[in-house]
């Protein structure tokens, strides 16, 4: 059974940085994509950044410069890190497994997700 | 960028069939992932490749896919079928390859 767990979400203020994990079991987070997907409150589906089999990397150009995907093959687990937060950052942070060839991914296997708000 | 199209809100009977529409540029070209998301709960895939459905998904989702539209059809639907339904594209030409519909409200009255 696929299982992803995300932890460190909380509460943080403008200017500040958390990191985000997604503890995974069932699923290699080395050999497979992996996607953070965030929803902001109300809001719908927004995805922000994805590391390849190979760690190639992307980010929504909304995070760009200022969050960092990366995994630990040793522990499975992949992270977030956020730095120089904003308010509009605020969402449910959502880890998924992706899935598919070069030219048709989608997200199998999600995390429960982790709230991040960012407020004074 | 690409860009998916969906109807905010998509209303139906119980029992009746509910459609929820996906526009793309030449979406029939592309294969189109359908997630479900009821309120407090994460995302679950709920047809893969334009109209395959993961385990566990019942008979009554289906899909189809041609020329600017991919449509999600719920059949005979159930109270437990409102929730948000999600499109997504994957643009191997674009550097933010993940694509995202707006979303669509089934609320079953």
């Amino acid at each position: 059974e696929v299982q992803l767990v995300e932890s460190g979400g909380g509460l943080i203020q403008p200017g500040g940085s958390l990191r985000l994990s997604c503890a995974a079991s069932g699923v290699t987070v080395s050999t497979n994509y992996m996607i953070w997907v965030r929803q902001a409150p109300g809001k719908g589906l927004e995805g922000v950044s994805v590391i390849s089999n190979v760690g190639r990397t992307y980010y929504a150009d909304s995070v760009k410069g200022r969050f960092t995907i990366s995994r630990d093959n040793s522990k499975n687990t992949l992270y977030l890190q956020m730095n120089s937060l904003r308010v509009e950052d605020t969402a449910i942070y959502y880890c998924a497994r992706v899935f598919g060839g070069s030219n048709d991914h989608g997200f199998d296997y999600w995390g429960q997700g982790t709230l991040v708000t960012v407020s004074s | 960028s690409y860009v998916l199209t969906q109807p905010p809100s998509v209303s139906v009977a119980p029992g009746r069939t509910a459609k929820i529409t996906c526009g793309g540029s030449d979406i029939g070209s592309k294969s189109v992932h359908w997630y479900q998301q009821k309120p407090g709960q994460a995302p679950v895939l709920v047809l893969f490749y334009d109209s395959d459905r993961p385990s566990g998904i019942p008979e009554r989702f289906s899909g189809s896919n041609s020329g600017n539209a991919a449509t999600l059809t719920i059949s005979r639907v159930e109270a437990g079928d409102e929730a948000d339904y999600y499109c997504q594209v994957w643009d191997s030409s674009s550097d933010r390859p993940w694509v995202f519909g707006g979303g669509t409200k089934v609320t079953v009255l």
